[in-house]
């Protein structure tokens, strides 16, 4: 089955550095990429997402990269804002919808004031 | 519009007690999936459902049972609780088709004692 590292699991940034949360897959058929945040005591939410056929999303502070050939995909937050922090979890599907999503492990990041 | 609706969201449970955990959701979805959520683990698949009278395994499906009798509802039930079951529960649901977001639950706190 399809296995999903993420790595860091902790990061701290400074308020208006950058953020970035990489994340590697093991099924070259995966084809579906989200991410998700999780803020405590709720569920996670996505946050963006992208599928095989694209290299690279953006949404305003947000994007996402996909190099299908590395089987790597990363999350990427600008201008960081304390509301940023959260846990961030990555996700990977071969379905055609979200059937079977394999999780990542978690980044908790932290947005230093 | 509640979206996906979970019960209990807190539960203590003696070693081989039996339970049900209630999920909800009023968004019309084909699709709904249980997962559980343990620290460094990230969130593992139990069960899954592609709609009514349609349920199959995930990840880790030992020790719990379900059944989609409705689109709306999709109970999980632990038969005889253990131990290794203390987690928090997330319960979620999307479309079936290709670009549809999964919706998450707020969770269910479980305590095996």
């Amino acid at each position: 089955g399809e296995n999903v590292e993420q790595h860091p699991s902790t990061l701290s940034v400074q308020e208006g550095d950058s953020a970035v949360i990489k994340c590697t897959y093991s099924d070259s058929a995966s084809n579906y990429f989200p991410w998700y945040k999780q803020e405590l005591g709720k569920g996670p939410q996505l946050i963006i997402d992208i599928r095989s056929n694209v290299g690279e999303k953006k949404d305003q502070r947000i994007a996402v990269t996909l190099n299908k050939t590395a089987k790597h995909f990363s999350l990427h937050i600008t201008e960081t804002q304390p509301e940023d922090s959260a846990v961030y979890f990555c996700a990977a599907s071969s379905g055609f919808g979200n059937e079977k999503l394999t999780f990542g492990t978690g980044t908790r990041l932290t947005i230093i004031p | 519009n509640a979206g996906v609706t979970q019960t209990p969201k807190f539960q203590v449970l003696k070693t081989g007690q039996s339970m049900t955990l209630q999920c909800a959701q009023d968004m019309n979805h084909e699709y709904m999936s249980w997962y559980r959520q343990d620290p460094g683990m990230g969130l593992r698949l139990i069960h899954y459902s592609v709609g009514a009278g349609i349920t199959d395994q995930g990840e880790v499906p030992n020790g719990y049972n379900v059944s989609r009798s409705t689109t709306e509802d999709f109970p999980l039930r632990l038969l005889s609780a253990a131990p290794s079951q203390t987690s928090v529960y997330f319960c979620a649901s999307s479309g079936s088709s290709a670009n549809e977001k999964l919706f998450f639950g707020s969770g269910t706190q479980l305590s095996v004692l």
